[in-house]
């Protein structure tokens, strides 16, 4: 069954700090790979996506993820966060064969003090 | 342009009663998910409608049932309620521009407390 693990529950980081957020899936097949986000008080926004292509991609908000297919890994990154950023991320995987379905990782809160 | 909506946005009931959840889709989406998120977890698939037809269902019982209207709306249904379905219910829609590339964009959710 297809599965997505987000190392991190929880980071905390001060602002202009480099971020990385780990995601990794399980599936044998060909994947569509999402970040969604989440700001306090609002709902899950689109951040980047992954369809093929150049495996580093750009969303967002200065974020960008790169997909490295060897290691099952979608890991998201921004250079120098902000207070702003301050939100849950949600690393999610459609099966390309499948038109829905998105499984969605358990989610990262990212706290960035001022 | 609006973006996808759901009502209402709170509802309590309690346990054995049955509720109802709507959602409109963006414009000119088609194709409209569903989706269920407790607290601390990330969102669980429940259904996926197209053109009025299912086309996918998640790990849920029977007693989680949806459908699709001809202006695309969609509405979740649940009877028998129990405490462990008080969650967000998100909708999700989706134009699919095709099978690979088909993105969901999320409404603000309803917020269902079972007491």
């Amino acid at each position: 069954a297809q599965s997505v693990s987000q190392h991190n529950h929880h980071v905390i980081l001060s602002e202009a700090a480099s971020l990385e957020l780990g995601c990794n899936y399980s599936y044998g097949g060909t994947v569509n790979l999402f970040w969604y986000v989440q700001y306090p008080g609002q709902h899950l926004q689109l951040l980047l996506k992954y369809f093929s292509g150049d495996p580093l991609v750009k969303g967002i908000k200065g974020f960008e993820a790169e997909f490295i297919k060897s290691k099952f890994s979608f890991n998201l990154r921004k250079p120098s966060v902000q207070w702003s950023d301050t939100a849950e991320y949600f690393c999610a995987v459609k099966a390309s064969s499948n038109t829905g379905k998105l499984i969605f990782g358990q989610g990262t809160t990212l706290q960035v003090k001022p | 342009d609006a973006g996808v909506t759901q009502s209402p946005t709170h509802l309590i009931k309690t346990r054995g009663q049955h509720v109802t959840l709507r959602c409109s889709p963006i414009s000119g989406h088609k194709s409209v998910s569903w989706y269920q998120q407790v607290l601390g977890q990330g969102p669980q698939f429940i259904f996926q409608y197209y053109e009025k037809e299912e086309r996918g269902r998640g790990n849920f019982p029977d007693r989680f049932s949806a459908r699709q209207f001809p202006n695309y709306s969609s509405e979740l249904n649940v009877n028998a309620l129990l405490l462990g379905d008080s969650a967000l219910y998100l909708c999700a829609s989706s134009i699919p521009s095709g099978a690979s590339t088909d993105t969901q964009y999320f409404g603000p959710g309803t917020r269902l407390t079972v007491l």
